[in-house]
């Protein structure tokens, strides 16, 4: 089945150690996003990729960067986690020029100590 | 004025009952409209789409568009347990010419259905 993956499920860092998360998708969609989700607020958009365009968020900190090697993969990394980045990670995909239906994998929780 | 807006409830409804979820957006134009379903701990799940006025019916969940009133609607007939979540309401704007669109989303709302 087509779906998004995002991998860890589960990530536990510590306070300023560099954490990478990934995510792969079997959509073929040409668009790719990451989300910063806390609990009970809407997904966040950090950035997300046009194809090989990156289009940062003006409100991202530059604590997060983010990587798509190629159509399928794309990698959020955060540089130097704080306390406040502990959150559920989210990554969507969708096709421009479609509805702009986003379709998101599972998450990664990520908890910082 | 929030850019999309929904009461963040909870919505208590008894199992059986019409549950109705609401959303009102501020961009005239939006052109596309989304409903999600979020499970505690989870991540977000379409339920319906819908980009013409009027209804959209999909099986127990009906969505309604109002463009003129800029608000739309999701209906839940014949309410289960497990249709308790957050639903989140997402409106595309373009911030890039031609295909490139991204979502606002609502603070959600919870939904609660109890046996």
């Amino acid at each position: 089945d087509a779906m998004v993956i995002q991998n860890p499920r589960y990530q536990v860092t510590q306070f300023g150690k560099p954490v990478t998360l990934s995510c792969s998708q079997t959509l073929n969609h040409n668009v790719m996003y990451w989300y910063q989700q806390k609990s009970s607020q809407a997904p966040k958009l950090l950035f997300h990729y046009y194809d090989k365009d990156f289009n940062n968020e003006a409100d991202t900190p530059d604590n997060f960067q983010s990587r798509r090697p190629n159509t399928s993969f794309c990698f959020l990394d955060i540089r130097s986690p704080g306390l406040g980045d502990a959150a559920m990670y989210l990554c969507a995909t969708s096709r421009a020029g479609s509805t702009d239906t986003q379709y998101f994998g599972p998450g990664t929780r990520l908890t910082v100590l | 004025q929030k850019e999309v807006e929904q009461n963040s409830g909870p919505l208590s409804v008894p199992e059986g009952a019409i549950a109705s979820l609401n959303c009102t957006y501020s961009d005239r134009g939006s052109q596309s409209f989304f409903w999600y379903r979020q499970y505690s701990g989870k991540s977000p799940e379409l339920i319906m789409f819908i980009y013409s006025n009027g209804d959209k019916e999909d099986g127990r969940f009906t969505a309604q568009l109002n463009k003129a009133s800029q608000y739309v609607s999701l209906l839940i007939r014949d309410s289960q347990p497990s249709d308790s979540a957050t639903y989140l309401c997402a409106v595309n704007k373009e911030f890039y010419a031609g295909n490139n669109r991204k979502l606002i989303w609502g603070l959600g709302t919870s939904l609660a259905v109890n046996p």
